[in-house]
C-alpha cells in the first residue's frame, strides 16, 4: 500500500539551530501538508502545498518556517532558527489521490523534533 | 473559523461494550467526514470516511453522518483492549485542499 515517509524519525537539536525535515508524499498526490502535535495537544495544520507553491497556512506557519519540493519526489519543511517551543512531533501528509479522485488524507510516521 | 469540536474523554468502556464517539463541525459547507485513530507516539491512521447522511459500517466500526444537525459520530462495537487510542474527527471543505481536526477523544477499554 503507498504511504508517506518521514525522515529522521527523531531529531535533536539546539535552540536557534536549523532543522530540515524530510518527506515524500505518495507519488500520485497532488496536495501536501506539514501538521504538527505537541505532546499531549492537537494535531496543527501549518501548510498546505499544491502545484509548486503554499496554497494555505495557518498563523503557526510564521516566517521561521519554510517548505520546498525541490525535486519531484521530495517535500520538505524548514524551522530556520529553532525555538523551544518548536518541540514536537511534525507529521506529512498528502492527499488527492489522481488516479481515483478520492480526497484522504494520509499520514507519514512523523518527525519527532526535540529543541534543547 | 472552522471548528470540530469533541469531548476529550476519556471515554472508558468495558471489553465487548459499544464505544460511542461524536463530533459536532461549525461549517455547513463541509463536505467529508472522516475518523481517524492515534496511537500514543504515533500518526494517525483513517478508521473511516463518510460522505453523504446516514450510516456507513465496516467491520465492528459504523460512523454515522446527520448534516442537518452538523453531527457526525462513530460506533466501535465489540469493543476491544486494543481499540485504546484517541479518535480524532476531520471535516474537509474544498474537497482536497483543507481538512480541519477535532482535538480527539481518548478512547479505554478495559479488559
Amino acid at each position: 500500500e503507498p504511504e508517506v515517509t518521514q525522515t529522521p524519525s527523531h531529531q535533536v537539536t539546539q535552540m536557534g539551530q536549523e532543522v530540515i525535515l524530510r518527506c515524500v508524499p505518495i507519488s500520485n498526490h497532488l496536495y501536501f501538508y506539514w501538521y504538527r502535535q505537541i505532546l499531549g495537544q492537537k494535531v496543527e495544520f501549518l501548510v498546505s502545498f499544491y502545484n509548486n507553491e503554499i496554497s494555505e497556512k495557518s498563523e503557526i506557519f510564521d516566517d521561521q518556517f519554510s517548505v520546498e519540493r525541490p525535486d519531484g519526489s521530495n517535500f520538505t519543511l524548514k524551522i530556520r532558527s529553532t525555538k523551544l517551543e518548536d518541540s514536537a512531533m511534525y507529521f506529512c501528509a498528502s492527499s488527492g489521490d489522481l488516479s481515483s479522485g478520492a480526497n484522504v488524507l494520509t499520514f507519514g510516521a512523523g518527525s519527532r523534533l526535540t529543541v534543547l | 473559523q472552522k471548528e470540530v469540536e469533541q469531548n476529550s474523554g476519556p471515554l472508558s468502556v468495558p471489553e465487548g461494550a459499544i464505544a460511542s464517539l461524536n463530533c459536532t463541525y461549525s461549517d455547513r459547507v463541509s463536505q467529508s467526514f472522516f475518523w481517524y485513530r492515534q496511537y500514543s507516539g504515533k500518526s494517525p491512521e483513517l478508521i473511516m470516511s463518510i460522505y453523504s447522511n446516514g450510516d456507513k459500517e465496516d467491520g465492528r466500526f459504523t460512523a454515522q453522518l446527520n448534516k442537518a444537525s452538523q453531527y457526525v459520530s462513530l460506533l466501535i462495537r465489540d469493543s476491544q483492549p486494543s481499540d485504546s487510542a484517541t479518535y480524532l474527527c476531520a471535516v474537509n471543505l474544498d474537497n482536497f485542499n483543507k481538512f480541519y481536526f477535532g482535538s480527539g477523544t481518548k478512547l479505554n477499554v478495559k479488559p
